[in-house]
């Protein structure tokens, strides 16, 4: 079965960076894009990024345009997401999630890891 | 990118029906037949209930259906059970090739 474990959040200082993974398994990862979506603490959803299967495509949020970059690493079906110049306003689960694009969805989603960014 | 506008509450008793709407512009759910909607229970992770407007996945109960009109797209839970209580958000793509939700829609079963 389609497995997404995200990893890697924690606190950090604002100003400061952290990288997140995201370990999948069940399905042939390098077929797929994949995204990552946050959610703040009672608030609701907000994407963040995509990838497309092999790289060659991305997006990114306009609030983290520049501060976040998404990878992938298909030999370890490992999606990963950087993220520099943090602020008090990034603190959220971020989830990792697969993208059907040809439609458009988020078919399966990690259960999130929490970042909280605070002095 | 605006979040798409959801009622921030709906409440209905068990064997009725309801149903959130989730309205957008025409860059997004009046633009594409890319509206989704999803299902999260506090704490856990969000789940995929209607994909491109109408479809749903396997598993998920034909209870759940959706539509859209112009820029509204919209979630209608038939005979509510007590397990539907949960926070709905819908999801659109959009014509800057990203992706953007409602605020959500939090739904109680009386």
């Amino acid at each position: 079965q389609v497995q997404l474990v995200e990893s890697g959040g924690g606190l950090v200082k604002p100003g400061g960076s952290l990288r997140l993974s995201c370990a999948a398994s069940g399905f042939t990862f390098s077929d797929y894009y994949m995204s990552w979506i946050r959610q703040a603490p009672g608030k609701g959803l907000e994407w963040v990024s995509y990838i497309s299967s092999s790289s060659s495509y991305t997006n990114y949020a306009d609030s983290v345009k520049g501060r976040f970059t998404i990878s992938r690493d298909n030999a370890k079906n490992s999606l990963n997401l950087q993220m520099n110049s943090l602020r008090v306003e990034d603190t959220a689960v971020y989830y990792c999630a697969r993208l059907i694009v040809a439609n458009e969805y988020f078919d399966y989603w990690g259960q999130g890891t929490l970042v909280t960014v605070s002095s | 990118q605006s979040a798409l506008t959801q009622p921030a509450s709906v409440s209905g008793s068990p064997g009725q029906s309801i149903t959130i709407s989730c309205t957008g512009t025409s860059s997004d759910v009046g633009g594409y037949n890319y509206v989704s909607w999803y299902q999260q229970h506090p704490g856990k992770a969000p789940k995929l209930m209607i994909y491109d407007v109408s479809n749903r996945p396997s598993g998920v109960s034909n209870r759940f259906s959706g539509s859209k009109s112009g820029n509204t797209a919209s979630l209608t839970i038939s005979e509510l059970q007590a397990e539907d209580e949960a926070d709905y958000y819908c999801s659109s793509y959009t014509s800057s090739r990203t992706w953007v939700f409602g605020g959500g829609t939090k739904l109680t079963v009386l």
